[in-house]
C-alpha cells in the first residue's frame, strides 16, 4: 500500500511561471517531509525539507507547504526555468522509516 | 566532490543468474540505503544499515535478495537467483546518521535488466 502518493505522473509548465507539484500521504505518524529532485541518467538530488511542526519552509525558488490537516504537502517553484525539467520525488519519514512517492516529471517550456 | 559511487551501472542478465551490485558511501557516512525504482512503486526502500548494522530490510524479498556491509567503505545487493520481475534501477543512498532528518545523497544507480 503507497503511503506516499504523488497522483500527477506529469506536469507541463511554461517558463516564468509558478509550477505546484502535489504530494497526499496516509500516515499521521510522519514528522519530516522532503523533495528530491532527479535528472535522467542521476541519482535523485535534496532540494528541500519540512518538518511537521512547519506549515512552510522557504529556499529561493522553491517552498514547501505542508497541511497536516490534509495529509498533503506541495512543493512550489516561482519562477519555473528549463533547468527545472525533471522528475521530482516526496518523501516521508518517521523514525527509521522511510517512503518516497512515484514522483512527478515536470517539463518547464520555454 | 564527495560522491555515492555504483558498479555495475548497466547489468543485463538472464534468469537465474546471480547478481551483485556494489556501492561505495560518502566517506565519514554512517548510514546506507538500498532502494528499487520501478514506474509502479517509486522508491521503493529495501533495505537500511546504520554503522553496518541492517537497521530494516522489511521492503526486500527476503528468499533471493540480500544486502551487507562488509566494511564501512562497501555494501552489496545481492538477487539469487534473479527473476525478470527484478528489472529496475537499484539506487544505492549514503547519509550521516541522523534518523529521519537525514538528507540522503543517491548515487547513479545500477540498471539492471533479467532477461
Amino acid at each position: 500500500d503507497q503511503q506516499v502518493k504523488q497522483n500527477s505522473p506529469s506536469l507541463s509548465v511554461q517558463e516564468g511561471r509558478i509550477s505546484i507539484l502535489n504530494c497526499d500521504y496516509t500516515n499521521s505518524m510522519f514528522d519530516y517531509f522532503l523533495w528530491y529532485k532527479k535528472y535522467p541518467a542521476e541519482g535523485p538530488t535534496f532540494l528541500i525539507s519540512i518538518s511537521s511542526i512547519k506549515d512552510k519552509n522557504e529556499d529561493g525558488r522553491f517552498t514547501v507547504f505542508l497541511n497536516k490537516s490534509a495529509k498533503h504537502l506541495s512543493l512550489h517553484i516561482v519562477p519555473s526555468q528549463p533547468g527545472d525539467s525533471a522528475v521530482y520525488f516526496c518523501a516521508a519519514t518517521s523514525g527509521n522509516q522511510f517512503y518516497f512517492g512515484t514522483g512527478t516529471s515536470l517539463t518547464v517550456i520555454p | 566532490d564527495a560522491r555515492v559511487t555504483q558498479t555495475p551501472r548497466d547489468k543485463v542478465t538472464e534468469m537465474g543468474q546471480e547478481v551483485t551490485m556494489r556501492c561505495q558511501p560518502i566517506l565519514g557516512h554512517n548510514t546506507v540505503f538500498w532502494y528499487r525504482q520501478t514506474m509502479m512503486q517509486g522508491l521503493e526502500l529495501l533495505a537500511y544499515f546504520r554503522n553496518r548494522a541492517p537497521l530494516d530490510d522489511s521492503g526486500m524479498p527476503k528468499d533471493r535478495f540480500s544486502a551487507e556491509m562488509p566494511d564501512a567503505t562497501l555494501a552489496t545487493l545481492k538477487i539469487q537467483p534473479s527473476e525478470p520481475r527484478d528489472s529496475a534501477v537499484y539506487f544505492c543512498a549514503s547519509g550521516m546518521g541522523q534518523g529521519g532528518t537525514d538528507t540522503q545523497y543517491f548515487g547513479p544507480g545500477t540498471r539492471l535488466t533479467v532477461l
